[in-house]
């Protein structure tokens, strides 16, 4: 069976560093996401992409993250600087269908810890 | 103020157990999604439902649109139902994803 495909499952890394994110949704999902979870919370959504193109990133800090899909296909999340409150995990998923309808397909997530 | 309410926060339940969480949401949506995320992290999309019920194995989940609210049932519980359970709403304005902050369930043998 397909899977999202993220890469690395953990990363620790200190202050100020800067840090990326990879994910390879299933072939053939334009939408894409990436979300963050603080222990304890539901997922928020940071960037959507439907196939190269930014759909929302309206909750994404765009002073220190940036999000990239160049070929429609894998994306990768970038922050730069790393703080201590970016600890989190960083989840992706993709979708067959846009805007929500359809189920979304999660990856394991990177679990990232700023010290 | 979550837009997404679930409750109960945590739950634990003896085997065999009918379980409830509930989950209630402020304003019009065009669907709802009962997620399940086990310990290491991963989450599965259980249901995607706009009206009435949807049944897969022992997992039940309503939704009342003039209530605004589902309920997700786990009928004869098992250890191996232990995990978070996660409801996000698809809002009407903007067309994304809410989530609900999820309600750690854990089943005893």
């Amino acid at each position: 069976e397909a899977e999202v495909a993220q890469s690395p499952r953990y990363k620790i890394t200190e202050k100020s560093q800067a840090v990326a994110f990879w994910c390879d949704p299933i072939s053939g999902h334009a939408t894409l996401y990436w979300y963050r979870q603080i222990l304890g919370q539901g997922p928020e959504l940071l960037v959507q992409f439907q196939d190269e193109s930014v759909v929302d990133d309206s909750q994404l800090p765009k002073d220190r993250f940036s999000a990239e899909r160049l070929k429609g296909v894998d994306s990768t999340l970038k922050i730069q600087p790393a703080e201590l409150g970016d600890s989190a995990m960083y989840l992706c998923a993709s979708s067959l269908v846009a805007q929500g309808f359809g189920t979304q397909y999660f990856g394991p997530g990177t679990r990232l810890l700023v010290l | 103020k979550n837009e997404v309410e679930q409750s109960p926060q945590n739950l634990t339940a003896q085997e065999g157990e009918f379980i409830t969480i509930n989950c209630s949401y402020s304003v019009g949506i065009s669907a709802l999604h009962w997620l399940q995320q086990h310990p290491g992290g991963g989450i599965v999309s259980l249901f995607m439902l706009s009206s009435g019920k949807k049944k897969h194995g022992r997992l039940i989940a309503t939704i009342n649109i003039q209530e605004k609210h589902s309920s997700l049932h786990i009928t004869a519980s098992h250890p191996r139902d232990s995990a978070v359970y996660i409801c996000a709403a698809l809002y009407n304005q903007g067309g994304k994803l809410i989530f609900g902050q999820g309600t750690e369930l854990s089943v005893k043998p």
